[in-house]
């Protein structure tokens, strides 16, 4: 039972240029989520899916698009990348209702240059 | 719409001194509330949760925190620091978007414990 699992782990881009990052959960849940970490602003919604073939923008969704592929997987897409989106990229998955704690993967690492 | 607020960006304490991470939060419903630890370049782990029945919820690794409806505050205390539990902590609230779970969190306080 892997939990969450992210790749991949680091990622340097040049600004525009594109790529998708992976998140996979072995815990059968329904929904999932994409978090950015930055220093001092802690974790920022992205984009979440509540159930398989439903998504949502969180927060801070300019720049990103998602992806549902089937209940297990949940990927993240920056179509052009930009600067601002160095980050650290953390993705979730949880049981639907609020009493449900998010089970975290350990990250991607994102550097734009 | 629920928001988090974590008094300090940064305590430092001593190894065996009390640990006192204050979370205060808005929210126009009953909350669910959580703390989250995060290790250097780790992801986050659960450490207690509350969602309703008793207001002092225990957690992992010696942590607790009272739910105080009145003051709207989650604070996270353990009696006795310990080295390893320097760390960067999340205090978060569940969010009522159409019924789903997106958590809202703190921006997260940096605990250093002092040999």
């Amino acid at each position: 039972n892997a939990g969450v699992t992210q790749t991949p782990k680091f990622q340097v881009l040049k600004t525009g240029q594109s790529m998708t990052l992976q998140c996979a959960q072995d815990m059968n849940h329904n929904s999932m989520y994409w978090y950015r970490q930055d220093p001092g602003m802690g974790l920022r919604l992205i984009y979440y899916s509540a159930s398989e073939g439903t998504t949502d923008k969180g927060e801070v969704p300019n720049g990103y698009n998602v992806s549902r592929l089937n209940k297990r997987e949940f990927s993240l897409r920056l179509e052009s990348a930009a600067p601002s989106q160095t980050s650290v990229y953390f993705c979730a998955s949880s049981e639907a209702g609020q009493r449900y704690e998010q089970y975290f993967g350990p990250g991607t690492r994102l550097t734009v240059t | 719409a629920q928001s988090v607020t974590q008094l300090g960006s940064h305590v430092s304490v001593s190894e065996g001194a009390l640990v006192l991470l204050r979370c205060n939060y808005s929210s126009s419903v009953p909350p669910y509330l959580f703390w989250y630890v995060q290790y250097p370049n780790q992801g986050l782990q659960l450490l207690l949760k509350y969602t309703t029945g008793a207001t002092l919820v225990k957690g992992i690794n010696g942590f607790e925190a009272e739910f105080k409806k009145s003051e709207t505050s989650f604070h996270l205390t353990k009696p006795s620091a310990h080295m390893s539990d320097a760390a960067e902590y999340f205090c978060a609230v569940s969010a009522f978007y159409s019924g789903n779970t997106p958590l809202v969190f703190g921006k997260g306080t940096r605990l250093s414990v002092i040999a």
